[in-house]
């Protein structure tokens, strides 16, 4: 099955620096990789994600960038605010007849220092 | 409902014991997940639902753990004799079936979350 390595387990940038946080799959037949932020007490939520037809995607301050050949893939948070400050997880999924199954990393905890 | 809806959000339990978690998705979302996130640790995959039928159980840690989904809605985890290890927060989510953009509800895959059920075993 499917196995997603995350780093660093933990972040700590201060405010208006850039975060970058890699991951790394095993199935090379996984096609999609979105990422997921979880403030402290609450659910996961859906920041960004990319198909592996796409190498870069960008929205306002959060890019993610996807390397099939080398099987990995990161995100990057330019101008952190403090309201950045929460656990980020990637993810690695095979979207195959219209069902998915996705296996997450184990998370980054991201701290923005004001 | 307008999310994904969990209960208990709050159980404790002795050693031993049963419970039941469950899980009620958004309305007409065809996939439901279960996931395990112990504390301060990344999120387990356990068990995913197609409709009512379960394609993949290979992340049920052990023959403790059941789940099942009926009326293509509704999904239940049940963890019998319940371990101290056990305890973690529960979390399921909901998403509709993925498309290739080309039909009026196409959607990336994104997966809704509930707020979690959080299990306490003394």
């Amino acid at each position: 099955g499917e196995n997603v390595e995350q780093h660093p387990s933990t972040l700590s940038v201060q405010e208006g620096d850039s975060a970058v946080i890699k991951c790394t799959y095993s199935d090379s037949a996984s096609n999609y990789f979105p990422w997921y932020k979880q403030e402290l007490g609450k659910r996961p939520q859906l920041i960004i994600d990319i198909r592996s037809n796409v190498g870069e995607k960008k929205d306002q301050r959060i890019a993610v960038t996807l390397n099939k050949t080398a099987k990995h893939f990161s995100l990057h948070i330019t101008e952190t605010q403090p309201e950045d400050s929460a656990v980020y997880f990637c993810a690695a999924s095979l979207q195959s007849g219209g069902y998915q199954k996705v296996t997450f990393g184990t998370g980054t905890k991201l701290q923005v220092i004001p | 409902g307008a999310g994904v809806s969990q209960s208990p959000s709050n159980k404790v339990t002795e050693k031993g014991k049963d419970v039941e978690l469950r899980c009620d998705p958004i309305s007409g979302h065809t996939a439901l997940y279960w996931y395990r996130q112990s504390l301060g640790q990344g999120l387990e995959f356990l068990i995913y639902f197609q409709g009512n039928s379960a394609p993949d159980k290979s992340g049920l840690p052990s023959d403790r753990f059941s789940a099942e989904r009926t009326g293509g809605s509704v999904s239940t985890l049940t963890i019998q004799r319940t371990q101290q290890e056990d305890s973690a927060v529960y979390l399921c989510a909901s998403s509709l079936r993925w498309t290739s953009g080309r039909e009026h509800y196409s959607n990336t895959g994104e997966l809704f979350f509930g707020e979690g059920s959080r299990l306490t075993v003394l």
